[in-house]
């Protein structure tokens, strides 16, 4: 089956810095590609995604970037923000859309 | 409250009650899914039911039993559960399984404690 890796599991980033979460998933077959944001004792929120047939997708400050090649993918939050802090999931599912492989999660902490 | 919706919010039960989660939602969807957060640990996809079918069950132990009477609601009944059991139970729900309608919509989530 899939096998999705994340890193870093936690990143700090000074407030107005960018910031990069890492994913790598071994199944060539996966062809979607989502990122859930999770604020403490709140609920997982997609805010992007991405599919294979596309290298780049970008929604104001949050970019998403897809190597299929190298089988990684990885999430871009630039000029961030206090409000950026939360637990981000990446993920990865192939056509049937049933089956969503997560990755482990990056805390990633903003310092105003 | 829209979307999807988790009851209750926080559970505590020992390992010989029987309890059920309960999640529903208002959006229309016709696929629904039950998910484990523990920590340090990716999502677990615990079981989907797609127009009220059940099309994956990963292995899960008996003790965890879902019920979906229809396509706005599922349950999770839980017996004689474990304490490694205790973890946040999310539900989620997508249009459906197509490309392009696969987008999970996550409820609250139920924080269980198995004492």
């Amino acid at each position: 089956g899939e096998n999705v890796e994340q890193h870093p599991s936690t990143l700090s980033v000074q407030e107005g810095d960018s910031a990069v979460i890492k994913c790598t998933y071994s199944d060539s077959a996966s062809n979607y590609f989502p990122w859930y944001k999770q604020e403490l004792g709140k609920r997982p929120q997609l805010i992007i995604d991405i599919r294979s047939n596309v290298g780049e997708k970008k929604d104001q400050r949050i970019a998403v970037t897809l190597n299929k090649t190298a089988k990684h993918f990885s999430l871009h939050i630039t000029e961030t923000q206090p409000e950026d802090s939360a637990v981000y999931f990446c993920a990865a599912s192939m056509n049937t859309g049933n089956q969503f492989y997560f990755g482990t999660g990056t805390s990633l902490t903003v310092i105003p | 409250e829209t979307g999807v919706t988790q009851t209750p919010r926080h559970l505590v039960m020992g390992m010989t009650n029987k309890k059920s989660l309960k999640c529903e939602q208002h959006l229309g969807h016709n696929a629904m899914y039950w998910y484990k957060q523990s920590a340090k640990k990716p999502l677990e996809l615990m079981f989907v039911y797609s127009l009220e079918e059940r099309v994956e069950n990963n292995s899960v132990p008996s003790r965890f039993s879902p019920e979906c009477p229809n396509s706005s609601h599922l349950f999770l009944h839980l017996h004689t559960l474990q304490p490694e059991d205790s973890a946040l139970y999310l539900c989620a729900s997508s249009q459906d399984p197509q490309p392009g309608n696969e987008k999970l919509f996550f409820g609250s989530g139920t924080q269980l404690s198995v004492l």
